[in-house]
């Protein structure tokens, strides 16, 4: 049983396009995030919600909008794709705000900008 | 702003032939570091945490260290399931709990 599970794992869409990544987690936490990893490997955290409230906004271009329904589920819509945006997104969760350390990341989503 | 640097980049080591990673670090006040490890197409797998210097963690054939400046992981006779790439973190205490600031890793492949 999947304790963070992404979809899809692999987009691939034309500039200009609109797409979305869903993310659940059956761990209970409270708190989730997005993280982008580039094609160099850097891992960056582009948002972190607790209980549904959104606590971090990493100067993240506005074409990017989360949306957490429910402290289970965290969503990443995209708007006005761009070549920069391909990267594999990761969604992650901890408990207790993430204070020990201990994300619990899924297995990613590679976007393919074409 | 917070940053973390790992060497080497990529670590090639013959099976038991032991070594270890470097974290280097600048953060405002360190709320913690973290080690992770990374396989191919999988999401990062969380490894140890350590909050003060002198501290120690240990992990079947991992062991991370850590000094005010820089972070040691020190893999001892490894074997070639440890080839990933490791990941070093570290949360700052005037960003909160939430935020991690990561390296970008190093590759290491055990080779048998």
């Amino acid at each position: 049983d999947t304790a963070v599970s992404q979809t899809p794992k692999y987009l691939v869409t034309q500039m200009g396009n609109d797409k979305s990544i869903k993310c659940e987690q059956n761990l209970g936490h409270d708190t989730m995030y997005w993280y982008k990893q580039d094609s160099k490997k850097f891992l960056k955290i582009m948002f972190s919600y607790n209980n549904k409230e959104l606590i971090i906004n990493e100067t993240v271009p506005n074409r990017f909008s989360p949306k957490s329904p429910d402290k289970a589920h965290l969503n990443l819509h995209i708007n006005s794709l761009e070549l920069g945006d391909s990267a594999v997104y990761f969604c992650a969760s901890s408990q207790a705000g993430g204070d020990t350390g201990e994300l619990f990341f899924g297995e990613g989503s590679r976007l393919t900008v074409l | 702003e917070d940053q973390v640097t790992q060497s080497p980049e990529a670590l090639r080591l013959q099976e038991g032939e032991s070594s270890s990673l470097n974290c280097s670090y600048t953060v405002s006040g360190l709320r913690g570091l973290f080690w992770y490890r990374q396989d191919p197409g999988k999401g990062p797998e969380f490894l140890f945490t350590l909050y003060s210097a002198g501290e120690e963690k240990e992990k079947e054939r991992l062991k991370a260290t850590l000094t005010k400046k820089e972070s040691f992981l020190h893999i001892t006779a490894p074997k070639p399931e440890d080839s990933a790439t490791y990941l070093c973190a570290v949360q700052a205490v005037d960003t909160g709990f939430q935020k991690l600031v990561f390296g970008t890793g190093t590759r290491l492949l055990v080779s048998p």
